[in-house]
């Protein structure tokens, strides 16, 4: 079974609706992370927590919103879904303060804003 | 602002040769230099990492050189199999206030290597 699971894995909406992804981790770390990939822009941090009462923003947090449900879960929201939010969202998880720390991503949502 | 810039965008070698991947970056905090390995339809996952007192790591037949002073790091991947074809992000953390710990990623390398 997949350690950290994103549902849905694909998603079509329509601009200005509001949706939300979700992420869950069984790997028991305390660190989540939610970034979106763009073809020739690589990964971009949109938002992190590094526990339940954590909440950053990344590079890229205009438009999102994020809620930390629970160690295991972190959702991200669009509030108004938008054309140029259309890609590919991935949730990842890092353990805490582990010196060379490794982040374990989720499968990604693919997402079509119309 | 791209802090940690990655050539090629995509590269083609015979099975067999060897392919290279360079990434550059300008920010001194960084502190840990991983490479993360994706393949379609999967998330990235970390291939190999190296911190800047050294100046190579091998595993396998993946290597990282990394040139503190020149502030610039690459991947070099020997005997490259058809099942290396995959994309590749170079990346860069930097301790940021309260130790929150961020990676900056690279644009990605799309490597296809033929059989």
């Amino acid at each position: 079974d997949a350690d950290v699971t994103q549902t849905p894995r694909n998603r079509i909406t329509k601009t200005g609706k509001r949706i939300m992804l979700e992420c869950s981790q069984t790997k028991g770390h305390d660190r989540m992370y939610w970034y979106r990939q763009d073809p020739g822009l690589g990964l971009r941090l949109i938002y992190y927590s590094f526990d339940v009462k954590d909440i950053n923003k990344g590079e890229i947090s205009d438009g999102y919103s994020v809620s930390r449900q629970a160690q295991a879960k972190f959702s991200l929201s669009l509030e108004s879904a938008i054309p140029n939010q259309t890609a590919l969202y991935f949730c990842a998880t890092s353990d805490r303060d582990r010196g060379l720390e490794t982040q374990y991503f989720g499968p990604g949502t693919r997402l079509l804003v119309l | 602002q791209q802090q940690v810039k990655q050539s090629p965008q995509s590269l083609i070698v015979q099975k067999g040769g060897i392919s290279i991947i360079n990434c550059a970056y300008e920010n001194t905090a960084f502190d840990y230099f991983p490479w993360y390995q994706q393949f379609p339809g999967k998330g990235p996952a970390l291939l190999i990492a190296i911190r800047p007192d050294v100046s190579e790591k091998k595993e396998g037949r993946f290597t990282i050189s990394f040139n503190k002073s020149a502030k610039q790091f690459s991947l070099h991947i020997m005997d490259s199999q058809p099942g290396d074809s995959a994309t590749y992000f170079c990346a860069a953390r930097r301790i940021s206030s309260g130790s929150a710990r961020q990676l900056t990623f690279g644009s990605g390398t799309q490597l296809t290597v033929l059989p």
